[in-house]
């Protein structure tokens, strides 16, 4: 199964609400990070939060890892429409194999 | 700068037939990535490129092989393709394998 587990699945907000995501994963890790992808695009990464870091801010992005629980939320505040998109946890456990969640699906309406 | 790019956007082929995948980055970076995306599943790492010179198998390698032609350069090739290598590949590059990776926008195949 996969490292890195994305939770929920799927998430539908207004806009200006905040929208949490979680990551839950198996293994010790270097560091964790955060990836957006628009429908059909590639993907573009957000944050990096490593394993000594508690939490971690970028805009209105707000990362935090929790390793005893292995364990990471991703909190988008003041959401907009043009962050509908899919959000990917990614786990780096060391020798170049960053190991990617099934991510959680974000829809904004407007 | 472009970033990544990777040709061809789209591909059908069919079961058997061959193809290669380029990739390119202009960052000027070390390690290189050839992810696949199936609906559902995420990214899964077919081969990935530390440096110049060195090619390592990833989660899934069976049916694919990889070329790093230089720095900037990593292709990925189907010598007899299979339905079941329908799927989206990305490439991505980043500085070194602990940094954040830069995707390129992706390659549709199909087998029919």
């Amino acid at each position: 199964s996969q490292q890195g587990e994305e939770d929920p699945q799927a998430l539908s907000i207004q806009e200006g609400e905040n929208a949490t995501m979680n990551c839950s994963y198996k293994t010790s890790i270097n560091n964790l990070q955060w990836y957006r992808q628009n429908s059909g695009r590639g993907l573009v990464h957000l944050i990096l939060i490593r394993s000594n870091e508690r939490e971690k801010h970028s805009g209105r992005l707000r990362v935090t890892l929790d390793t005893s629980k292995k364990s990471s939320s991703l909190l988008i505040t003041a959401s907009r429409a043009a962050d509908t998109a899919s959000y990917f946890c990614a786990t780096d456990t060391g020798g170049f194999k960053t190991i990617f969640g099934a991510g959680t699906r974000l829809f904004v309406k407007a | 700068n472009a970033g990544v790019t990777q040709t061809p956007k789209f591909q059908v082929l069919k079961t058997g037939q061959s193809m290669t995948l380029q990739c390119a980055q202009d960052m000027n970076h070390n390690s290189m990535y050839w992810y696949r995306q199936d609906p559902g599943m995420g990214l899964r790492l077919i081969y990935y490129s530390a440096s110049e010179g060195t090619t390592d198998k990833g989660e899934v390698p069976n049916g694919y092989n990889v070329s790093r032609l230089n720095k900037r350069e990593f292709s990925l090739r189907l010598e007899s393709a299979a339905p079941s290598q329908t799927s989206v590949y990305f490439c991505a590059s980043s500085e070194r394998g602990i940094d954040e990776q830069f995707f390129g926008p992706g390659t549709r195949l199909t087998v029919l």
